[in-house]
């Protein structure tokens, strides 16, 4: 079975500070995986995805994660947050076969003090 | 190039009363999914529809819940005879083509209350 683990519900960092949010999956088949960002009362907006290519990939807003096969972990990471990524993030899975089912984790909901 | 759109924003609802729910897809997009998000929870599939076809339904309640994409027009979520449990956002997205690795775009959400 296809899952998505999202380790913290609530990251709280200050302005300038690096920023790491977790997510680890679990799929049978080749994974692909995105990252979504909401902001508040607002829609989904993808931020990076990773489809089998390079491991190392880069998003918008100075965003990028790591795909790491061998711990099954696709890590969110940027290395100086602004008060402006305070919003709630998804990591998302889906694989072959499922027809564009995304599996979402629960999410994680970042806060940036100044 | 206008998003996927969704109508109206805000929904409310008695008990009982009949919820309809619009979605149009980004310009070139012939594939929309439906999803829900239920209070502290993440976004959890509902169906995946192509113009005039129903692809995948696992995800929708076997009762009272239905989707449609006609040849023309929006992509319609109904829910029939709402109950307080309804009560969530539902989000629609759009795809050009179907495939796990293909980038779904969301719109804003249809935030339903049910009194």
């Amino acid at each position: 079975a296809q899952s998505v683990t999202q380790l913290d519900s609530h990251v709280s960092v200050s302005e300038g500070t690096p920023v790491l949010l977790r997510c680890n999956y679990s799929s049978s088949y080749s994974p692909s995986l995105f990252w979504y960002v909401q902001h508040p009362n607002k829609g989904l907006q993808l931020l990076l995805k990773y489809t089998s290519a390079a491991t190392l990939v880069k998003g918008i807003n100075g965003f990028e994660a790591e795909f790491k096969k061998s711990e099954t972990s696709f890590h969110l990471t940027k290395p100086s947050a602004h008060m402006s990524d305070a919003a709630e993030y998804f990591c998302v899975v889906s694989w072959v076969g499922s027809q564009g089912n995304l599996i979402f984790g629960k999410g994680t909901k970042l806060s940036v003090k100044p | 190039n206008a998003g996927v759109m969704q109508n109206p924003r805000h929904l409310v609802r008695r008990r009982g009363q009949e919820a309809r729910l619009r979605c149009s897809p980004m310009k070139g997009h012939s594939h929309v999914y439906w999803y829900r998000q239920l209070p502290e929870e993440g976004l959890k599939f509902m169906v995946y529809l192509q113009k005039e076809n129903i692809i995948d339904e696992s995800g929708m309640p076997k009762e009272r819940f239905s989707a449609e994409f006609p040849k023309e027009g929006p992509s319609i979520l109904r829910i029939q005879q709402v109950v307080r449990g309804d009560s969530a956002a539902y989000f629609c997205a759009s795809s050009t083509i179907a495939g796990e690795s293909d980038t779904q775009y969301f719109g804003p959400g249809t935030r339903l209350t049910v009194l």
